[in-house]
């Protein structure tokens, strides 16, 4: 079946530290890729998507590259802020249909000052 | 900018109460889903519609049902609320058009059956 794959969190860094959040997916096909944000007491919000191999989406200083090969969409930042602690999902859909997204189980970001 | 708003944000209920939680999108969308998120597990889909009166049932629907009589609201049904039902349950709404399909949530309601 599909499936998505996130590192546990929770991830705790530095203000201006490096971040990477792993994921790795199972899908029959090919499907979009997508970054969900979730900042405490809110609802989900999409911060980036790929929609095809090769593809880099980018939003707010994150990046993440649809990695065909290696089933993968590893999120990334150069310098994270305080104001990036937050939970991050992972997701897939496939297009075509009605986009039905099949979450990772979330990782939980915390930047120290 | 697209609005998905949700009746409650926090609920409290006993075993055995019929709970309705609603969701409202001003977007005109075709396509309304909820999802419950618990720790762990991410989020995962109960029910979406695909236009009114539309329904589907979708990876977790038992203990659940939907009802969508109007095009912008779609309300979400416990018949008869249990325990493992305590949840942060979220609503999406989803947009398409010839660059984008993007499902946009609401702030979602964190229910708990006592």
């Amino acid at each position: 079946g599909n499936s998505v794959t996130q590192m546990e969190g929770p991830v705790t860094l530095s203000e201006e530290a490096f971040l990477t959040i792993n994921c790795t997916y199972t899908a029959t096909g090919y499907p979009s890729l997508f970054w969900y944000v979730q900042y405490p007491g809110e609802g989900l919000q999409l911060l980036l998507k790929a929609t095809k191999a090769d593809d880099k989406g980018s939003n707010k200083g994150f990046e993440a590259t649809y990695r065909k090969e290696t089933t993968s969409f590893h999120l990334e930042k150069g310098s994270v802020q305080v104001s990036d602690s937050a939970v991050y999902f992972c997701a897939l859909s496939f297009s075509g249909g009605y986009n039905k997204l099949i979450f990772g189980a979330g990782t939980r970001l915390a930047v120290h000052p | 900018d697209v609005k998905v708003t949700q009746s409650s944000r926090y609920l409290v209920k006993r075993t055995g109460e019929k709970v309705f939680l609603e969701c409202v999108q001003d977007m005109d969308h075709e396509n309304m889903f909820w999802y419950r998120q618990d720790p762990g597990l991410g989020l995962r889909l109960i029910y979406f519609s695909y236009d009114v009166k539309m329904k589907e049932k979708g990876d977790i629907p038992e203990g659940y049902s939907v009802s969508r009589e109007k095009k912008e609201r779609f309300s979400l049904i416990l018949e008869s609320a249990s325990t493992n039902q305590t949840s942060m349950y979220l609503c999406a709404s989803r947009q398409t058009g010839a660059y984008t399909d993007t499902q946009y949530f609401g702030p979602g309601t964190r229910l708990t059956v006592l």
